[in-house]
């Protein structure tokens, strides 16, 4: 089985500019998440998709951030515009029905750094 | 306070001993529990779920759940070096549509 995949793995950017990050998540999965992951600290969930809808996007923070997830499968997550608060981790996760009692299986992560 | 809670760290455990891990959660109501394993610059990887309470033993780790104390644990019986690394507590609260993880404790197992 083929696991999570996300691009880039790295990404160095200046603050104000803007990047784009993609997730494909294991075939069959209809959960996605976004995680943004600081050094030091867990996992904080950005976005999750169940198919292509938004259940939980509480934590993002909409007015940077936006995700989409365009006929139920891949995901795009993009920052516009960066800050430097915005170094860290991102961490794509599927899970093969809702939350409840599916366990996350993560990608590779992009690590973010903002100068 | 915080949703889920761990001690950050680092735990010392000298190698072929047992390694406890200690999490507790806010939300009563709280459904499912997982252990991850986060090595230095990868990506957290399950190890453990437990869903009622108890042991759930699965080679040499243990999950043990008390949902009245609001506590989970993780044992890990003779550690090995490679055991070295941070293990994350996440839980399923009593809405049941989200993840919500703890900061992660870091075990360092000493040769």
């Amino acid at each position: 089985e083929a696991g999570v995949a996300q691009s880039p793995r790295y990404k160095i950017i200046e603050k104000r500019q803007s990047v784009a990050f993609w997730c494909n998540p294991i075939s069959g999965h209809a959960t996605l998440y976004w995680y943004q992951q600081i050094l030091g600290q867990g996992p904080k969930l950005l976005i999750q998709f169940q198919n292509n809808g938004v259940v939980d996007d509480s934590q993002l923070p909409k007015d940077r951030f936006s995700a989409e997830r365009l006929k139920g499968v891949d995901s795009t997550l993009k920052i516009q515009p960066a800050k430097l608060e915005d170094s860290a981790v991102y961490l794509c996760a599927s899970s093969l029905v809702g939350t409840g009692y599916s366990p996350l299986h993560f990608g590779n992560g992009t690590r973010l750094t903002v100068t | 306070q915080k949703e889920v809670e761990q001690n950050s760290g680092p735990l010392s455990v000298p190698e072929g001993a047992i390694a406890s891990l200690n999490c507790t959660y806010s939300d009563r109501g709280s459904q499912s529990f997982f252990w991850y394993r986060q090595y230095s610059g990868k990506s957290p990887e399950l190890i453990m779920s437990i869903y009622s309470n108890g042991d759930k033993e699965d080679g040499r780790f243990t999950a043990q759940l008390n949902k009245a104390s609001q506590y989970v644990s993780l044992l890990i019986r003779d550690s090995q070096p490679s055991d070295s690394a941070t293990y994350l507590c996440a839980v399923i609260g009593s809405s049941a549509s989200k993840i919500i993880f703890g900061s992660g404790t870091r075990l360092s197992i000493r040769p």
